[in-house]
């Protein structure tokens, strides 16, 4: 079946590091690609996706490319702020009669002053 | 602002008792998750429907937890009996046709 599979964390940064979340994917089909943020005491939100190979997701500095010949979905962003501190899921979603979306791991990310 | 409302934030039990979790997806989606989030499984579906018809449940102990769409504005999620494994936060999606999901805030279950 569908899987995703997502760098484990914590990651741990400085103020205006760059950041690399690395994420995989095995699909059936032709999924649409997601990356979603969890703060803390709140349900996830979406931040960027792509839905087709190629396609660039970007949303608040943060990127991700859609590379369908590695299957990957890495999330990047240039300099990161304390106010990123938050856990990171990657995700695709199958038009299989319905759009079931499967989710990663997460990974935690903490960024210091 | 449309967003997900689910009921109740929090719910601490006894072991044994009935939990039911509600759950009011955005006006027009069709398509509705339950999630179960814990430290040790991470972020686990229980079960989706469309159109209100359930497509996919297997994530979902059969036994104690049901989920059901009495309509198009309500979904709920049942389990009789709680037990302490069932401690988790459950988090309630609804999604279009693009593929995205809509999270809830989530329920808090506690099972003593």
């Amino acid at each position: 079946g569908d899987s995703v599979t997502q760098m484990e964390g914590p990651v741990t940064l400085s103020e205006e590091a760059f950041l690399t979340i690395n994420c995989t994917y095995t699909a059936t089909g032709y999924p649409s690609l997601f990356w979603y943020v969890q703060y803390p005491g709140e349900g996830l939100q979406l931040l960027l996706k792509a839905t087709k190979a190629d396609d660039k997701g970007s949303n608040k500095g943060f990127e991700a490319t859609y590379r369908k010949e590695t299957t990957s979905f890495h999330l990047e962003k240039g300099s990161v702020q304390v106010s990123d501190s938050a856990v990171y899921f990657c995700a695709l979603s199958e038009n299989t009669g319905g759009f079931k979306t499967i989710f990663g791991a997460g990974t935690r990310l903490f960024v210091k002053a | 602002d449309a967003r997900v409302t689910q009921t109740p934030r929090d719910k601490v039990t006894e072991m044994g008792q009935e939990v039911t979790m509600r759950c009011q997806p955005i006006l027009g989606h069709n398509t509705v998750f339950w999630y179960r989030q814990t430290m040790m499984q991470g972020l686990e579906l229980l079960a989706y429907f469309r159109n209100r018809a359930p497509l996919d449940d297997s994530g979902m102990p059969k036994d104690r937890f049901s989920a059901e769409m009495p309509d198009a504005t309500l979904a709920t999620l049942k389990i009789q009996p709680s037990e302490p494994r069932d401690s988790a936060v459950y988090f309630c999606a609804s999604g279009g046709d693009r593929g995205e999901a809509f999270f809830g805030q989530g329920t808090r279950l506690t099972v003593v």
